[in-house]
């Protein structure tokens, strides 16, 4: 069964500083990897997804993620963040089946 | 604009009660899911459904069950609510094939609480 850790549940950052979100995902099958933002009292908006090709994937709003199959890894960068990229980071993976698992969340502050 | 629609925004139960959350969408979509979000524990899937009159566990259905009769239509029930069972409920669709066959679909929620 597939499952996904976000390791970090907080992740403080002064804003103008580089930020990285961590995500790890386990499964024996390939699979389609994403992340999703939630801001303050919205829904989910997909920020990028991995499906297969080039594993570094740009995203919205600056965000870039990278895929690497060795260490089951899909982290989230942003080399400068803003007060507005404050919210909640979710990564995702999902399987052949349309099954699609979140990881518990990483929330991002901005401090200015 | 696909469009997910979820009957209620908020829902105010009591313990016992047997609760029906609706979600309709408007696109066709053969998968439909739905998903409970608390905080700290992100989004966990509770049951998705892949064609009409077909189900599958997610994660977490215990005190749950669902109901797909119609392709648009994907409910979920709680049978006999519990304290446990307050929580917001996504309701969510993706296409089985399509060019945004990636891309999840998402309702605007339902904040239901138990009392």
């Amino acid at each position: 069964a597939q499952s996904v850790t976000q390791l970090d549940s907080q992740v403080p950052v002064f804003e103008e500083a580089p930020v990285e979100l961590r995500c790890n995902y386990s499964s024996s099958v390939s699979v389609y990897l994403f992340w999703y933002v939630q801001y303050p009292n919205q829904g989910l908006q997909l920020l990028l997804k991995y499906l297969s090709g080039s594993t570094l994937v740009k995203g919205i709003n600056g965000f870039e993620a990278e895929f690497n199959k060795s260490q089951t890894s899909f982290h989230l960068r942003k080399p400068s963040v803003h007060i507005s990229d404050t919210a909640e980071y979710f990564c995702a993976v999902m399987d052949s089946s349309y099954k699609l698992i979140f990881g518990s969340g990483t929330r991002l502050l901005v401090r200015p | 604009d696909v469009k997910v629609t979820q009957s209620s925004r908020y829902l105010v139960k009591r313990t016992g009660e047997k609760v029906f959350l609706e979600c309709v969408q408007d696109m066709d979509h053969e998968n439909m899911f739905w998903y409970r979000q608390d905080p700290g524990l992100g989004l966990r899937l509770i049951y998705f459904s892949y064609d009409v009159k077909m189900k599958e566990k997610g994660d977490i259905p215990e005190g749950y069950s669902v109901s797909r009769e119609k392709k648009e239509r994907f409910s979920l029930i709680l049978e006999s609510a519990s304290t446990n069972q307050t929580s917001m409920y996504l309701c969510a669709s993706i296409p089985t094939a399509g060019s945004s066959n990636e891309k999840l679909f998402f309702g605007s929620g339902t904040q239901l609480s138990v009392l």
